[in-house]
């Protein structure tokens, strides 16, 4: 399956962090997603073969990475208070309409 | 824009019985629609898709509906059990450009309750 790390993290305002995705095997794209409590996940962009293919309403402070293994990195710079939430990666086999995302169990962040 | 919301927040049943969760979308033009069941400090897991082409799909236990006249979607659990109990939330996806992403957009979830 998906796998990512670190499970925790807590980071204090204007710190920068990086999370990492492993995707489950046979995959080829990531997706990440931002869970605010109480919410559901928000699309933060998507790579396929090493590029950005799609974006969501989020800052250039939220970059991201994508590795010839197909594993996943998402940075996120001058970190707030607003950034305090559960990230999710989720890879997928892209074939078209019924590409289904499988997550993993994402990392909790907490920005003090 | 598109927009995914679920008409009840909360939604206790026995034991037993079976349990509806509703979803209604805006976007017309999504073509793929998930079902995922969150349980408390996971990840989503996915339980059953349908495609925009179909109107009813079955897995163990669970059907979703899909009427495209009215853009609503729902899930039906069948004898629903204790290790049911957890936030379900559907997902649509808009349909692909060349070359671009597949993203999903979610809803703010149900919680479902299963009561002894």
């Amino acid at each position: 399956g998906v796998t990512q790390s670190p499970t925790h993290l807590i980071k204090t305002r204007g710190q920068q962090v990086t999370l990492r995705c492993s995707s489950q095997s046979g995959h080829n794209t990531v997706s990440w997603y931002q869970q605010a409590l109480g919410q559901g996940p928000q699309f933060i962009f998507q790579y396929y073969e090493e590029e950005e293919r799609q974006r969501g309403n989020f800052p250039d402070r939220f970059s991201g990475h994508q590795f010839p293994n197909y594993s996943s990195e998402l940075n996120v710079n001058a970190l707030e208070l607003d950034d305090t939430a559960l990230n999710l990666c989720a890879s997928s086999w892209r074939q078209g309409a019924t590409e289904t995302q499988y997550f993993g169990p994402g990392t909790r962040l907490l920005v003090l | 824009g598109e927009s995914v919301g679920l008409h009840l927040p909360t939604l206790s049943v026995q034991e037993g019985d079976n349990s509806i969760i509703n979803c209604a979308y805006s976007n017309s033009a999504s073509d793929y629609f998930i079902w995922y069941k969150q349980e408390s400090g996971k990840g989503p897991q996915f339980i059953i898709d349908i495609r925009s082409n179909m109107d009813k799909r079955q897995g163990q236990r669970v059907t979703v509906l899909l009427n495209k006249t009215v853009k609503h979607l729902s899930l039906q659990i069948a004898a629903t059990q204790p290790g049911d109990s957890a936030v379900y939330f559907c997902a649509e996806k808009g349909p692909g450009r060349t070359g671009g992403g597949n993203k999903l957009t979610f809803g703010t979830g149900t919680q479902l309750k299963v009561e002894l």
